[in-house]
């Protein structure tokens, strides 16, 4: 059963195109959401934490929000080096301090 | 002050030997996590690790596969008489303990392991 979902599994945007990527996730009781970039042939890069439902965070062309079902990664004005992939993750509170990863969205802006 | 560092970054094995993957946390950090990572699909959660103990193998498959995290070295992953199902990237990343609690892990470069 997967706890952590993302879509779309890959997103095309031109430069400047702005969109969102999307996290649901089926846990019994969220400890924490987290967000996390990737690039090729590198280690995952922690981007954001958010706790509880209605909290946003901002970092630069990104903005990370949580409901109680989903989170969405709201990316403005994207620019080609924003190209990654970007993974989602869960900690639940009853399951220790292992952080359960989506498959990610890998992200292209073309120039 | 220096990342995860992992090693080797390319391991290259034939079928039914061993691979050790070694993995030294970032200075300070004491919780050393491994995960596997097999083309086009996410991180799966392996093991998670303090110094001498193994606080969580749930994610680690019985047989074959061990970690350990001594009072003094890197943590190491080890896989006995690989086959060719374990190729793939493995990820090391460690967390302070304040962190443990904020979720933000550091990642390795990874470790990418290929099984002839």
């Amino acid at each position: 059963e997967d706890q952590v979902t993302q879509s779309p599994e890959a997103l095309r945007l031109q430069e400047g195109e702005s969109s969102s990527l999307n996290c649901s996730y089926t846990v019994s009781g969220l400890r924490g959401l987290f967000w996390y970039r990737q690039d090729p042939g590198k280690g995952p890069e922690f981007l954001f934490t958010l706790y509880s439902a209605g909290e946003e965070k901002e970092k630069e062309r990104l903005k990370a929000t949580l409901t109680k079902k989903e989170s969405f990664l709201h990316i403005t004005a994207p620019k080609p080096e924003d190209s990654a992939t970007y993974l989602c993750a869960v900690q639940e509170r009853t399951g220790g301090f292992k952080t359960i990863f989506g498959a990610g969205t890998r992200l292209f802006v073309k120039a | 002050n220096a990342g995860v560092m992992q090693n080797p970054r390319h391991l290259v094995r034939r079928r039914g030997q061993e691979a050790r993957l070694r993995c030294s946390p970032m200075k300070g950090h004491s919780h050393v996590y491994w995960y596997r990572q097999l083309p086009e699909e996410g991180l799966k959660f392996m093991v998670y690790l303090q110094k001498e103990n193994i606080i969580d193998e749930s994610g680690m498959p019985k047989e074959r596969f061990s970690a350990e995290f001594p009072k003094e070295g890197p943590s190491i992953l080890r896989i006995q008489q690989v086959v060719r199902g374990d190729s793939a990237a493995y990820f090391c990343a460690s967390s302070s303990q304040t962190a443990k609690n904020t979720g933000e892990l550091f990642f390795g470069e990874g470790s990418r392991l290929t099984v002839l």
